[in-house]
């Protein structure tokens, strides 16, 4: 069973670095083609793809974010990390992780969300 | 702004059908058959309901089916149920320097 869990602080202040966690089971991030992304979504908003990890540990980052993003993996631990930094109001979101394979690209399994609300 | 184009709201009685569409450029819908589409429920994750065009996952209902013409991606629900109203949004391979672009998402109301 494919499971996914995001964690981390559910409020940071302005110009703060925020770090998230995705915590994974029942695949591994070592097989071919498996890949995690990081997707975001503020509140009454649509969707917006981050970042996204492989299992060879390229990574991708979105054009307009790509300064301020890094994404990571922990093999061993089964975890995904994403850093943001100079975070601002406008990051406030509920921010999700999820699983896709390369080619494809598509998301078949996400975490539940946490949402991240950014205020001084 | 999202770089892929959806309808705001789509609504339809129950048992009718309903095509919702997805208009990219030659750069991402376009260019390749990696385009999926998600079902939100409010307060809820995504949930994936069609990949590469045309594909059900398993445990998905036949009655969603997916298409493309050109820069547009179609999403057709048919006998449309009162569980189908939720959001959705189409998502699309935009190749390896954009890499993944979503859509700004559809409501769908059944009446």
């Amino acid at each position: 069973q494919v499971t996914l869990r995001e964690s981390g602080p559910a409020l940071v202040k302005p110009t703060q670095t925020l770090t998230l966690t995705c915590t994974f089971s029942g695949f591994s991030l070592s097989t071919s083609g498996m890949c995690v992304s990081w997707i975001r979504q503020p509140p009454g908003k649509a969707l917006e793809w981050l970042a996204l990890i492989d299992w060879d540990d390229d990574k991708y980052y979105s054009t307009s974010l790509k300064t301020r993003l890094t994404i990571s993996k922990d093999t061993s631990k089964n975890q995904v990390v994403l850093t943001m930094t100079n975070m601002d109001p406008v990051d406030t979101a509920t921010y999700y992780c999820a699983r896709s394979y390369r080619p494809g690209f598509y998301f078949d399994y996400w975490g539940q969300g946490t949402l991240v609300t950014v205020s001084s | 702004q999202s770089a892929l184009t959806q309808p705001a709201s789509v609504s339809g009685s129950p048992g009718q059908s309903i095509t919702i569409s997805c208009t990219g450029t030659s750069s991402d819908v376009g260019s390749y058959n990696l385009v999926s589409w998600y079902q939100q429920h409010p307060g809820k994750a995504p949930k994936l309901m069609i990949y590469e065009v045309s594909k059900r996952p398993s445990g998905v209902s036949n009655r969603f089916s997916g298409s493309k013409s050109g820069n547009t991606a179609s999403l057709t629900i048919s006998g449309l149920q009162a569980e189908d109203e939720a959001d959705y949004y189409c998502c699309s391979y935009a190749g390896s320097s954009t890499l993944v672009v979503f859509g700004g998402g559809t409501k769908l109301t059944v009446l």
